[in-house]
């Protein structure tokens, strides 16, 4: 069973927000959530993570909803080097597993 | 630092043949983990390790065998390979929450 679900896909126009949305309704209180984003033909890179309150980095923001399950990554501006698949992941303190979802490809339109 | 490696990053075998897929990484990270990926989905875990020495199944071990005997490298063995693996293979290492992945090795089962 997916432990996250994403909607397949997104666009974004160029220098606008993007708000990438997660369910992850099964989570437990000390389950992680990590986002990573992957470009073709090369592996996952690392985006931002959280546990409960919300994060921010240079790269985004992750905003976690209150009961946690549910979280949203969003990029400020997007740019077209942004255009990627973006993985929400759950880490399960059981073990360091990483469970990704099936991810939500998102193209910036110039 | 050249991160994580993958040797060899490309690789054809026929059905029953089996082959050992090398990761390396120079970070001195404790946990090491390969992942593998199918057209259109996300990364699923399929053996990891928390040092050396030590190895753990994933949510798909079936059919793979890892090893750990130095700190800086992790193997993925397929004893008999089946058309069913595959895949694009991933490894990575992790350190305070962040993975780090290798490029991938693209592996066809004929």
């Amino acid at each position: 069973d997916a432990k996250t679900t994403q909607p397949n896909s997104m666009e974004s126009n160029e220098e606008e927000p993007v708000h990438l949305p997660c369910n992850h309704s099964t989570i437990s209180g000390t389950d992680y959530i990590h986002w990573y984003r992957q470009l073709p033909s090369q592996g996952p890179e690392y985006v931002i993570h959280g546990l409960t309150s919300n994060v921010n980095n240079r790269m985004a923001s992750l905003a976690i909803a209150e009961d946690r399950k549910s979280s949203t990554l969003i990029l400020h501006r997007a740019t077209l080097r942004d255009a990627a698949v973006y993985y929400c992941i759950l880490e399960l303190n059981t073990g360091n597993q990483f469970y990704f979802g099936t991810g939500t490809s998102l193209t910036v339109i110039p | 630092n050249a991160g994580v490696t993958q040797t060899p990053k490309f690789r054809v075998l026929k059905t029953g043949q089996s082959m050992t897929l090398l990761c390396a990484q120079d970070m001195n990270h404790e946990y090491m983990y390969w992942y593998r990926q199918d057209p259109g989905m996300g990364l699923r875990l399929i053996h990891y390790s928390v040092g050396e020495g030590t190895t753990a199944k994933g949510e798909v071990p079936d059919g793979y065998n890892v090893s750990r005997l130095k700190k800086q490298n992790f193997l993925l063995g397929l004893e008999s390979a089946a058309p069913s693996q595959t895949s694009v293979y991933f490894c990575a290492s992790s350190y305070d929450n962040e993975q780090f992945f290798g490029p991938g090795t693209r592996l066809t089962v004929l």
